[in-house]
């Protein structure tokens, strides 16, 4: 399968503080995505990129920043964490659509 | 937009027996790809099963297979012999094929549980 890494597996934090999830892919993907999960709505698109420095909105972007500064990195912000952002967060890559997209592990975050 | 429906929240099958899991999708487009992801208690997300809508031969993978009726929208998953491993949640999920924005969209997920 190909290989994508989150990082932290968990984090638990405390509302406005700044939070960065780190998502790393070795299978040299040009697209990425940062999904989040939460019960009741599967998997909700947050922010994707489809090259180095080049990101678009999702769906559920507000609150949320990214950045790609290099192929295999795709950073996932919280300027300020917030108890709404408590979700699971899912990063995934993929080669040009329509190929399948391949997800990373998850990482839970609980915003206290 | 897109959007995927998952109707059945849960569902239930005795091990070794048949199941069929729902979706269904409504778009404007005709050429675009469906997935079935399976998420085990593991939290993982492992594609099971993929679908090119120009395609009208319905996909298999060993134990998996779809019925993939595009003039209904419909895109369901059959699992056979269900074994114990199978128990997990099952997204169903639908990719364009054109634009820059090339997300999954997901339907809500329909939880699996296997009896032995």
């Amino acid at each position: 399968d190909a290989g994508i890494t989150q990082s932290p597996r968990h984090k638990v934090t405390e509302t406005g503080t700044p939070v960065t999830l780190r998502c790393h892919q070795t299978e040299n993907h040009r697209y990425m995505y940062w999904y989040r999960q939460d019960p009741g709505h599967g998997l909700r698109l947050i922010h994707y990129s489809y090259g180095v420095k080049d990101t678009d909105k999702g769906e559920v972007s507000d609150g949320y920043s990214v950045s790609r500064s290099k192929t295999e990195d795709f950073l996932l912000t919280l300027e300020s964490a917030t108890s709404s952002q408590t979700s699971v967060y899912f990063c995934a890559s993929s080669r040009d659509p329509p190929q399948p997209q391949h997800f990373g592990d998850g990482t839970r975050l609980s915003i206290l | 937009a897109q959007t995927v429906t998952q109707s059945q929240p849960e569902m239930s099958v005795q091990e070794a027996e048949t199941v069929t899991l729902s979706c269904t999708y409504d778009t404007s487009e005709s050429d675009y790809y469906l997935f079935w992801y399976k998420q085990p208690p593991s939290r993982q997300m492992i594609l099971v099963i993929r679908q090119e809508a120009y395609k009208q031969q319905n996909a298999t993978e060993n134990r998996f297979s779809v019925n993939f009726q595009k003039a209904a929208k419909s895109f369901s998953l059959k699992i056979s012999d269900s074994q114990l491993g199978d128990a997990a949640m099952y997204f169903c999920a639908y990719r364009s094929l054109t634009g820059a924005n090339s997300k999954l969209t997901f339907g809500k997920g329909i939880t699996l549980s296997v009896r032995p």
